[in-house]
C-alpha cells in the first residue's frame, strides 16, 4: 500500500544534540511538509517542499531545518533541540493534481528531549 | 493566528448516540477538511467540502458549510467506541498551506 513512513516513532535526544528525524512515502506526491504537534494542539506547519522549493514558514525557528534529497524523502534537522522542541512531529505530503489539497500524514515521531 | 478553533474542546457520549462538533474560522476558503487522529498516531483525511458546497456526506458523516458564517459542522451519527479520537478541521486557502484548528476530543463509551 502506498504510505507515508516516519522513522524513528519514538526519538529521545539531549538538550543541544542534534536530531534527525526522517519521513519518506510512496505516494510519489511533490509535496511534503513537516508540522509540529504539542500535546492537545492543532498541528503547526513548519515548513514544506514543492519538488525541490523549499517554503519555510515565517514564525519557523531557525533551530529547525530540512532537506529533501529526492521525491521519496524529506529530513527535520533540530540543531540544538531545547526542552520546547518535545513535541510530535507528523510528516504529510499532497499532490498539486489531486483534491484540493487532502494531505497524507506519517504515523509521527514523538521526540523527548531531556 | 489559529484560523480554525472548534468546539466543544471535548466530547463525551454513549455508543450509538450523534456527535457533532463545530469549527469556525476567520478568513475566505478554497475548502475545508475534517481529519481524525488516533491517540498519538498521525491525521487521517475524513471528509472534504469545498467553498461552493453547502453540504457533504461519506457514510456516517455529514458535514455542512456555512461561508456566510465562516463555520462548519461535523456529525457522526450512530457514534461508536472506534470512533473515539481527536477531530480537527482544517482549512485551505491556497499555496500548499492548510491550517488545523485545536481539535475536538470525542470519547465514545461502549
Amino acid at each position: 500500500d502506498a504510505m507515508v513512513i516516519q522513522n524513528p516513532r519514538y526519538q529521545v535526544t539531549q538538550f543541544g544534540k542534534p536530531v534527525t528525524l526522517s519521513c519518506s512515502q510512496t505516494l510519489n506526491h511533490n509535496v511534503m511538509y513537516w508540522y509540529q504537534q504539542k500535546s492537545s494542539q492543532a498541528p503547526k506547519l513548519l515548513f514544506h517542499y514543492y519538488d525541490k522549493d523549499f517554503n519555510n514558514e515565517a514564525d519557523t525557528p531557525d533551530n529547525f531545518q530540512s532537506r529533501r534529497p529526492n521525491t521519496s524523502f524529506c529530513f527535520l534537522d533540530i540543531r540544538s533541540p531545547g526542552l520546547g522542541d518535545a513535541a510530535m512531529y507528523l510528516c504529510a505530503t499532497s499532490s498539486p493534481a489531486g483534491k484540493w489539497n487532502e494531505q497524507f500524514f506519517g504515523p509521527g515521531t514523538r521526540l523527548t528531549v531531556l | 493566528s489559529q484560523q480554525g478553533e472548534e468546539d466543544p474542546q471535548a466530547l463525551s457520549i454513549q455508543e450509538g448516540e450523534n456527535a457533532t462538533m463545530n469549527c469556525s474560522y476567520k478568513t475566505s476558503i478554497n475548502n475545508l477538511q475534517w481529519y481524525r487522529q488516533n491517540s498519538g498516531r498521525g491525521l487521517v483525511h475524513l471528509i472534504l467540502i469545498r467553498s461552493n458546497e453547502r453540504e457533504k456526506h461519506s457514510g456516517r458523516l455529514r458535514v455542512t458549510l456555512d461561508t456566510s458564517k465562516k463555520s462548519s459542522s461535523l456529525l457522526i451519527t450512530a457514534s461508536r467506541a472506534a470512533d473515539t479520537a481527536s477531530y480537527f478541521c482544517a482549512t485551505y486557502t491556497g499555496g500548499f498551506k492548510t491550517i488545523f484548528g485545536a481539535g475536538t476530543r470525542l470519547f465514545v463509551k461502549a
